[in-house]
């Protein structure tokens, strides 16, 4: 069964502005991490973060982790047209097995 | 350090043959997980293995699907009598450990059954 919930299921947005998608999910984790996957590749690993985090930045990425509403949001910045791909985010057990939300598809315009 | 290695990158077989889908970790990497997506949709696990042991297939269906990772060689995911339902991306993942480690994965193996 899928873990988490992503929102929105599609984002279009200009060159420059902000994304932001969001991730909920429903049972405890060890971690909480986000891929991105662009169409017909596969998938690239984009930032962890630990269930006793609540917020982590990696370049233009920011992740927030808020255990207590079992969500998550990634934010990027001044996006870029190379940003356009889909963004998963994935629970993470203790034994690494992951669990996929269904993804959000980003559009960024040039 | 080449990355995970999966082969073939895209596999046609017709309904009632088989399917072989292959996976090398990274260097190091003990740790392999099997997952499959469909169009449109998100990764869904299917098998966690260690090398020569099976650690977790909840995600496997219980019939035709089984997957190895012998002491030796590349982690295999075999599909018998393959169905159209079959048709997907199956990608292969590698870490070095288990909690709080990244996943590396492979460009994945589209399977098409005719």
């Amino acid at each position: 069964s899928q873990q988490g919930e992503e929102d929105p299921q599609a984002l279009s947005i200009q060159e420059g502005e902000n994304a932001t998608m969001n991730c909920s999910y429903k049972t405890s984790i060890n971690n909480l991490q986000w891929y991105r996957q662009n169409s017909g590749r596969g998938l690239v690993h984009l930032i962890l973060i630990r269930s006793n985090e609540r917020e982590k930045h990696s370049g233009r990425l920011r992740v927030t982790l808020d255990t207590s509403k079992k969500s998550s949001s990634l934010l990027i910045t001044a996006s870029r047209a190379a940003d356009t791909a889909s963004y998963f985010c994935a629970t993470g057990s203790n034994t690494g097995k992951l669990i996929f939300g269904q993804g959000t598809t980003l559009q960024v315009k040039p | 350090n080449a990355g995970v290695m999966q082969n073939p990158r895209h596999l046609v077989r017709r309904r009632g043959q088989e399917a072989r889908l292959r996976c090398s970790p990274m260097k190091g990497h003990s740790h392999v997980y099997w997952y499959r997506q469909l169009p449109e949709e998100g990764l869904k696990f299917m098998v966690y293995l260690q090398k020569e042991n099976i650690i977790d297939e909840s995600g496997m269906p219980k019939e035709r699907f089984s997957a190895e990772f012998p002491k030796e060689g590349p982690s295999i995911l075999r599909i018998q009598q393959v169905v159209r339902g079959d048709s997907a991306a199956y990608f292969c993942a590698s870490s070095y450990g288990t909690e709080n480690t990244e996943a590396f994965f492979g460009q994945g193996t589209r399977l098409t059954v005719v």
